[in-house]
């Protein structure tokens, strides 16, 4: 059963313009959310975090909401740039007993079209 | 600064046959885990340790050993090599807590024939 789902498995944007990248999650403990992009050959990179207590954080051009009584959060790129075309996922995490995991969902790929 | 390091970076294998990844990092992070990526399917936890001496199954354990005898390398075991462990691995390392992001390998490519 897949916790952390992203239905949109691509996704089309002009420059310039806003991209709104959505995950879905199941489960109710989780405390922490992280988005990460990933370019073609290389490994995954953080680009911002959430914590449950909160409903928006804002770094530079990204912009990540938390909606907890939906179990949705979404990535705000604005505005969108070339450069900015990768496949970002979305992470989940629970601590519980002194242990945690992270949980990705499947990605969405981002083309920026100049 | 090296950060995370997998190695090797490609590899084919028959089937049946074992084989070791290797990821060390440089960076004293407690927390390391290894990722399998197909496609559509993202990145699906398969092992993780929070700490030397301490590991866990993640969601698709089977088929794969892990040990953390140090802080710095958590290598993956193929004991019986089969073609749907065809994928693309990732190593990652954080410092302690849930909300830590992780730092990222690029990866090794594995082929199972």
């Amino acid at each position: 059963d897949q916790q952390v789902k992203q239905n949109s498995p691509s996704l089309s944007v002009q420059e310039g313009r806003i991209s709104i990248l959505n995950c879905d999650y199941t489960n109710s403990m989780f405390d922490y959310f992280l988005w990460y992009k990933k370019y073609p050959a290389e490994g995954p990179t953080f680009l911002i975090s959430i914590s449950s207590i909160k409903d928006k954080n804002e770094d530079g051009r990204f912009t990540v909401f938390l909606n907890k009584s939906a179990k949705h959060l979404s990535l705000h790129i604005v505005p969108s740039q070339p450069g900015d075309s990768a496949v970002y996922f979305c992470a989940a995490s629970a601590e519980t007993s002194g242990t945690y995991k992270y949980i990705f969902g499947t990605g969405t790929r981002l083309k920026v079209l100049a | 600064n090296a950060g995370v390091t997998q190695t090797p970076k490609f590899q084919v294998l028959k089937t049946g046959q074992s084989m070791t990844l290797q990821c060390a990092q440089d960076m004293n992070h407690e927390y390391m885990s290894w990722y399998r990526q197909d496609p559509g399917m993202g990145l699906r936890l398969i092992h993780y340790s929070v700490g030397a001496g301490i590991t866990d199954q993640g969601e698709v354990p089977n088929g794969y050993n892990v040990s953390r005898s140090t802080t710095e390398d958590f290598p993956l075991r193929l004991l019986s090599a089969a073609p749907s462990q065809t994928s693309v691995y990732f190593c990652a390392s954080s410092y302690g807590g849930a909300n830590q992001p992780q730092h990222f390998g690029d990866g090794t490519r594995l082929s199972i024939l």
